[in-house]
């Protein structure tokens, strides 16, 4: 059994769309996060989750909203895509108090184009 | 604010030899210290951590990390490298008070046989 799952694995839409990336994990964690990795490679946390509470917000554009139905599900949707959005996105989960060591998903490799 | 600095994008050694990786960090109070690996097209996979204790740090296959807190360094180590040991390493921190881990921008390990 896949422990973080990410549908879809690729994703390619245009400018101005609406699109969904859903996570989900299978191990009994109570953290989840979303990372973006641009094409340089360089990973940025955008959101994190302890039991369905928002816990870090990054500065990122309010077109990206998360959204966690509960403990094992973390999804984010975003509005009105752009060319700049194009990135791999991660999500990953972990145990709060065990945070630093987190299972990462496969990624979704988003294209705007 | 916290930060990390990898600073070699790559690194390239034979099979065979020792193998380092750099990292360098900044943080407010006790650093607690990570490395993470990425396969192509796979997501992160946690290597080994530093919290307290031991400054020489032991993880997962083969790896080692020393931690040297008068030189701000966190460098990975393995002393005899694999063809498989190509990938992308991260390097990551966090504040003993923080939730969120600032990853470095990774250096692309490449072990030729």
């Amino acid at each position: 059994d896949t422990a973080v799952s990410q549908t879809p694995k690729y994703l390619v839409t245009q400018m101005g769309n609406d699109k969904s990336i859903k996570c989900e994990q299978n191990l009994g964690h109570d953290t989840m996060y979303w990372y973006k990795q641009d094409s340089k490679k360089f990973l940025k946390i955008m959101f994190s989750y302890n039991n369905k509470e928002l816990i870090i917000n990054e500065t990122v554009p309010n077109r990206f909203s998360p959204k966690s139905p509960d403990k094992a599900h973390l999804n984010l949707h975003i509005n009105s895509l752009e060319l700049g959005d194009s990135a791999v996105y991660f999500c990953a989960s972990s145990r709060l108090a065990e945070r630093d060591t987190q299972y990462f998903g496969p990624g979704t490799r988003l294209t705007v184009l | 604010a916290q930060s990390v600095a990898q600073p070699e994008d790559q690194v390239n050694v034979a099979e065979g030899n020792p193998l380092t990786v750099k990292c360098t960090y900044s943080v407010s109070g006790n650093p607690y210290l990570f490395w993470y690996v990425q396969y192509p097209n796979r997501g992160l996979q946690f290597l080994l951590k530093y919290i307290t204790g031991d400054n020489l740090v032991k993880g997962s296959y083969g790896f080692e990390a020393e931690f040297n807190k008068s030189q701000t360094s966190f460098h990975l180590k393995k002393p005899s490298a694999l063809v498989s040991d190509s990938a992308l390493y991260f390097c990551a921190v966090r504040g003993s008070n923080d939730y969120k881990l600032s990853f470095g921008a990774g250096t692309t390990v490449t072990v030729r046989a």
